[in-house]
């Protein structure tokens, strides 16, 4: 079947510029994740979202940084007023709950350069 | 809180030895532990995890890893490496407790096999 799927794969945008990132997670998983991946770093949390529940939204880095998901499926990721430290590789990731302990799977990311 | 260690940035090997990428954890409760791969220009993929049971996990490719409790660390092994292999791999931990989610990656380790 077809995994988790983010557009765009590459975003240039201006410093100052809002940028909006998609996630279509695999069709039934209901907990759906965002990381950041700095160039040469680790995996950085963002924000998690788990059904109905209230988003874990701890690892925002700045209140420019928010997320949504509709319906309980397709995510967007919005920066706002973008700055160049924001250049990273977003990626998203979805697993089948978070209740038991299985593997996320994530998508091919989206590589933000702001410039 | 949950952390991750991987002290090696790179590793180097010749193609038909073993190798051994290391990983060293904290939490606060017990741990569940995750090795992934990342291939250049492509998203994370699951390798193997270990919630509970056997110290040793087998996992895709041919990889293994051992959990050892007492020196809290997760290290991921192969008998013999690919040049296939060579990739960024990061270790994962999420803490058992009522906590975040979301996993703590490592920094990542570049494995490099040379022919």
């Amino acid at each position: 079947g077809a995994g988790v799927s983010q557009s765009p794969s590459n975003k240039v945008t201006e410093k100052g510029k809002d940028v909006e990132l998609r996630c279509d997670p695999i069709s039934g998983h209901t907990a759906l994740y965002w990381y950041r991946q700095s160039l040469g770093q680790g995996l950085e949390f963002l924000i998690y979202f788990q059904g109905n529940s209230a988003p874990d939204k701890s690892g925002l880095p700045s209140d420019r940084f928010s997320a949504e998901r509709t319906g309980g499926s397709v995510s967007t990721l919005t920066i706002q007023r973008t700055q160049q430290e924001d250049s990273a590789v977003y990626l998203c990731a979805s697993s089948s709950t978070s209740g038991s302990i299985v593997e996320q799977y994530f998508g091919p990311g989206t590589r933000l350069t702001v410039t | 809180a949950q952390s991750v260690a991987q002290p090696e940035d790179q590793v180097n090997v010749a193609e038909g030895n073993p190798l051994t990428v290391k990983c060293t954890y904290s939490v606060s409760g017990n741990p569940y532990l995750f090795w992934y791969v990342q291939y250049p220009n492509r998203g994370l993929q699951f390798l193997l995890k270990y919630i509970t049971g056997d110290n040793l996990v087998k996992g895709s490719y041919g990889f293994e890893a051992e959990f050892n409790k007492s020196q809290t660390s997760f290290h991921l092994k192969k008998p013999s490496a690919l040049v296939s292999d060579s990739a960024l791999y990061f270790c994962a931990v999420r803490d058992d407790g009522a906590g975040r989610r979301a996993l703590t990656f490592g920094s990542g380790t570049r494995l490099q096999v040379q022919p």
